[in-house]
């Protein structure tokens, strides 16, 4: 079945980067875009950008521009998602998921416990 | 950026209910309009797709109508298994955006 595994919890300082990973199966991991979100605790669902996992193109949401760097690499079928320069407010649960062809997205990962504290 | 506003942010309704949730966008997005159903510790699943289409597998007691700014997710008849919050998303431009959430609470 289509599913996203990703990597497991972080502790990074302030002023750390953070590298989550995301591993597709079930399907053609170069035909879908993948998604970021991520969602602070108790929060809603924030969109990060997006990724073209067959040509490497990008689009960020402008709040993380320059902060954020979304890669992959095909023949692991793997998508990643680095965020730099952390401050306490990125602690948060950070989810990748395909996006269909409608733009909805389905299915997404498991999410990625990101915590941020000296 | 288009702004998502839901209401009501929180209900409770017993099992058999109708519940109707809304979602209100800044501008028109046509159709461009899904439905997530988030619960506890999980990730959100996918529940409508373009306003009113059902995802394969979501049981059919969820609906969804509108088009342009003003749209609603049905449930028509509450089931146990029916809690967690609920967002709105529009996909008809970038920035994607989500609705605050409404939390549904089985009575």
């Amino acid at each position: 079945q289509v599913q996203l595994v990703q990597s497991g919890a972080e502790v990074k300082k302030p002023g750390a980067s953070v590298k989550v990973s995301c591993k597709a199966s079930g399907y053609s991991f170069t035909s879908y875009d993948i998604y970021w979100v991520r969602q602070a605790t108790g929060q809603g669902l924030d969109w990060m950008g997006w990724m073209n996992p067959h040509n490497g193109n990008t689009g960020y949401a402008q709040r993380f521009q320059g902060r954020v760097t979304m890669t992959r690499i095909t023949s692991v079928s793997t998508a990643y998602l680095e965020l730099s320069s952390l401050r306490s407010e990125d602690t948060a649960v950070y989810y990748c998921a395909r996006a269909l062809p409608t733009r909805a997205v389905d299915p997404w990962g498991q999410g990625t416990l990101v915590t941020v504290s000296s | 950026d288009i702004q998502m506003t839901q209401s009501p942010s929180s209900l409770s309704a017993s099992v058999g209910d109708r519940v109707t949730i809304t979602c209100r966008a800044s501008q028109s997005i046509s159709a461009y309009l899904n439905w997530y159903q988030q619960k506890p510790g999980k990730a959100p699943n996918l529940l409508i797709y373009a306003a009113s289409s059902l995802q394969s597998g979501v049981p059919s007691r969820f609906s969804g109508s509108g088009s342009g700014t003003d749209f609603t997710l049905t449930i028509s008849s509450l089931q146990p298994e029916d809690y967690g919050n609920f967002y709105c998303q529009q996909n008809y431009n970038t920035p994607l955006t989500f609705g605050g959430g409404t939390k549904v609470e089985i009575k």
